[in-house]
């Protein structure tokens, strides 16, 4: 069964970087969307980017600036890195595989099917 | 426009049908997936590729979808199907989340 483990710092302030990792466990690393998501307090969930495991990479518009996110096929990890974080990037944050093929005859298919358990992340001065 | 909308909030008598729906362009070319979330924690995947159930998600748990509308229905809601549920699709390479329906089981 598929693992996501995360970690990295949980309180920054203004203006530094977020670091995360994601280690994934128990299953490949290749064919596969890994994924990053965030979740402000008390809002809903807002999807910040992904990298197949060629390091092929999309990101939300609205973060495209600030955002990284690579892969380390040699260890089966990815990681995300946000710039110049404010308290508006206070949020939890989630590692997750995703999936994204075509479906016959007309359709694509998206999903997340493995999920970590999110690292709280706080910017505060 | 790349949004998925979702109404709010929505209830359900306990053991009755109960329909959560999403709205959205890309809906006309992506099959819906649908994630339930309980407070704390992480979402977890409850339909994909329209109506497809991972191991261990109740059948009482199915998905349609029609137009640019995809719906999650709940078949004799139980009491622990009280939740967030978020719908996810994709468009030109950005992924999106609706805005998240909590369902209130009465």
């Amino acid at each position: 069964q598929v693992q996501l483990q995360q970690w990295g710092a949980g309180l920054l302030k203004p203006s530094e970087t977020l670091s995360l990792t994601c280690a994934v466990y128990g299953g490949s690393f290749s064919g596969y969307y890994w994924s990053w998501v965030r979740q402000p307090p008390g809002k809903g969930l807002e999807w910040i980017g992904e990298s197949n495991d060629s390091g092929n990479t999309n990101y939300n518009p609205s973060l495209k600036s600030r955002v990284t996110i690579s892969v380390d096929t040699s260890k089966n990890q990815f990681s995300l890195t946000l710039r110049s974080v404010t308290a508006a990037d206070t949020a939890v944050f989630y590692c997750a595989r995703g999936r994204w093929r075509r479906s016959p005859p007309d359709y694509f298919s998206y999903y997340m099917d493995v999920w970590g358990k999110g690292t709280t992340v706080t910017v505060s001065s | 426009s790349s949004e998925l909308t979702q109404d709010p909030a929505v209830s359900v008598a306990l053991g009755q049908t109960v329909r959560i729906t999403c709205q959205g362009d890309s809906l006309r070319r992506n099959h819906a997936s649908w994630y339930q979330q309980k407070p704390g924690q992480a979402p977890i995947l409850v339909i994909y590729d329209k109506n497809d159930r991972p191991s261990g998600i109740p059948d009482r748990f199915s998905g349609s979808s029609s137009g640019n509308t995809a719906s999650l229905s709940i078949t004799g809601a139980q009491a622990e199907d009280e939740a967030d549920y978020y719908c996810n699709s994709r468009d030109n390479n950005v992924g999106l989340f609706g805005g998240g329906t909590k369902l209130t089981v009465l």
